[in-house]
């Protein structure tokens, strides 16, 4: 049973437009969501995160929406930059520092 | 300030035989995780410990992995005897803990092929 799932196996957007990328969890005690992102052959590197007493943290072009009643986080990445090319993770843990659930990942492409 | 260093960032082994990975934290991290990541998808932890001690290690299968991290910093992680299906790359981890998040900062990982 997937508690974290990324349903958008892979985005494509133009540069200078807005990504937006989901993320549905189903275990109501996840307090604590983070983004990861990941370049090929390297680690996954830590983007942003939200704790559940949020609904928006922002980060310069980044910005996390968490929908509780939902169960539903989003990332939105504006403008979007050829760099932005990468696999995005997003998890969630119960306590922060815990163990992190994982999503599939969505594979971000942003095309000049 | 140095990452979390991992070695080797590749290995290809044929089945049935042993298997060690190696990973450094970032200096003063005081928890360590093992993930492991299948192709296409997000990384599973197999264990956690603080400083020395395994906190959560129930996704370890424990009749063919181990793992020590026996003076609380760099730890090991052991296949014994390696399958097919243990193909996959092989992720650490480390956190300081002093903050409300918590943020896991992950090594290059280690790419295993078993043939």
């Amino acid at each position: 049973d997937q508690q974290v799932k990324q349903n958008s196996p892979s985005l494509s957007v133009q540069e200078g437009r807005i990504s937006i990328l989901n993320c549905d969890y189903t275990n109501s005690m996840f307090d604590y969501f983070l983004w990861y992102k990941k370049y090929p052959a390297e680690g996954p590197t830590f983007l942003i995160s939200i704790s559940s007493i949020k609904d928006k943290n922002e980060d310069g072009r980044f910005t996390v929406f968490l929908n509780k009643s939902a169960k539903h986080l989003s990332l939105h990445i504006v403008p979007s930059q050829p760099g932005d090319s990468a696999v995005y993770f997003c998890a969630a843990s119960v306590v922060a520092g815990n163990m992190l659930t994982f999503g599939g990942g969505t594979r971000l492409m942003v095309k000049p | 300030e140095a990452g979390v260093v991992q070695s080797p960032r590749y290995k290809i082994i044929e089945k049935k035989q042993p298997v060690a990975f190696w990973c450094n934290p970032i200096s003063g991290h005081n928890t360590l995780y093992w993930y492991l990541q299948n192709l296409g998808q997000g990384p599973e932890l197999l264990i956690r410990y603080e400083n020395e001690e395994a906190v959560d290690d129930s996704q370890l299968p424990k009749d063919r992995f181990s793992a020590e991290r026996l003076k609380g910093v760099d730890s090991t992680l052991k296949i014994q005897p390696a399958e097919l299906g243990d193909s996959a790359v092989y992720l650490c981890a480390s956190s300081s803990g002093d903050n409300s998040y918590n943020e896991q900062f992950f090594g290059p990982g280690t790419r295993l092929t078993v043939l």
